[in-house]
């Protein structure tokens, strides 16, 4: 079964410091997202991505945060400088379209922890 | 008011039990719901889309009322593998973005 994958699975990183995460969505999809979740609180949605633009971001993906889509495959978010309160669990998900009950399939998350 | 409110549980039961989750959600322009499932420290996964005139999958049934802004989640004949946080999930109103619920976290108890 296809499924996204997401490197690294544990990243620790100084604060000020810039980390790259990296997922790879299912081959035929289309649509692209980022989510995140801090320790103990809910899933919160950061960036969505289509046709190689933002379609939609939320008020914590601000000018620290940027996505792109380097090549066929990959799909990244970059945190320029982190602060503590980054520190959380990344989530890349990706749906073959944007219908209303169209899946998305989350990968494994990237653990972040900025010390 | 939170846009997806939950239970946060934990809800114990014992294995055979019947559980019923419920939800509710601020925006009523919301067009589409679901219930995932996050095991502890893993990805969230689908467990099933919900629509308005409700829908059954095996010992899961979930209802949607629509007037009331209400979702519910029904589990029958409780697994010790169904133990995880449910998470009520909420689309639309001019969002492409998902929106969670904190979960209600099930302890199936042997």
């Amino acid at each position: 079964e296809p499924e996204v994958t997401q490197t690294p699975s544990h990243q620790v990183t100084q604060m000020g410091q810039e980390v790259i995460l990296r997922c790879v969505p299912i081959s035929n999809h289309l649509y692209f997202y980022w989510y995140r979740q801090i320790l103990g609180q809910k899933v919160e949605f950061l960036v969505s991505f289509y046709n190689n633009e933002i379609s939609e971001k939320s008020e914590i993906f601000d000018d620290q945060f940027s996505v792109e889509r380097p090549d066929g495959s990959n799909f990244t978010l970059k945190i320029r400088s982190t602060k503590l309160e980054d520190s959380a669990m990344y989530f890349c998900a990706s749906s073959e379209t944007y219908t209303s009950y169209n899946e998305q399939f989350f990968g494994p998350g990237t653990r972040l922890t900025v010390l | 008011r939170k846009e997806v409110e939950q239970d946060p549980g934990p809800f114990n039961v014992p294995e055979g039990a019947t559980v019923a989750f419920n939800c509710t959600y601020s925006n009523s322009a919301s067009q589409s719901f679901f219930w995932y499932r996050q095991d502890c420290r893993k990805e969230p996964k689908l467990l099933m889309s919900v629509y308005s005139s409700g829908n059954e999958d095996g010992r899961f049934t979930a209802q949607l009322n629509r007037a009331s802004q209400y979702i519910s989640l029904l589990i029958r004949d409780s697994k010790l593998s169904d133990s995880a946080t449910y998470l009520c999930v909420v689309r639309g109103g001019g969002r492409r973005a998902l929106t969670f619920g904190s979960g209600t976290r099930l302890q199936v108890q042997p």
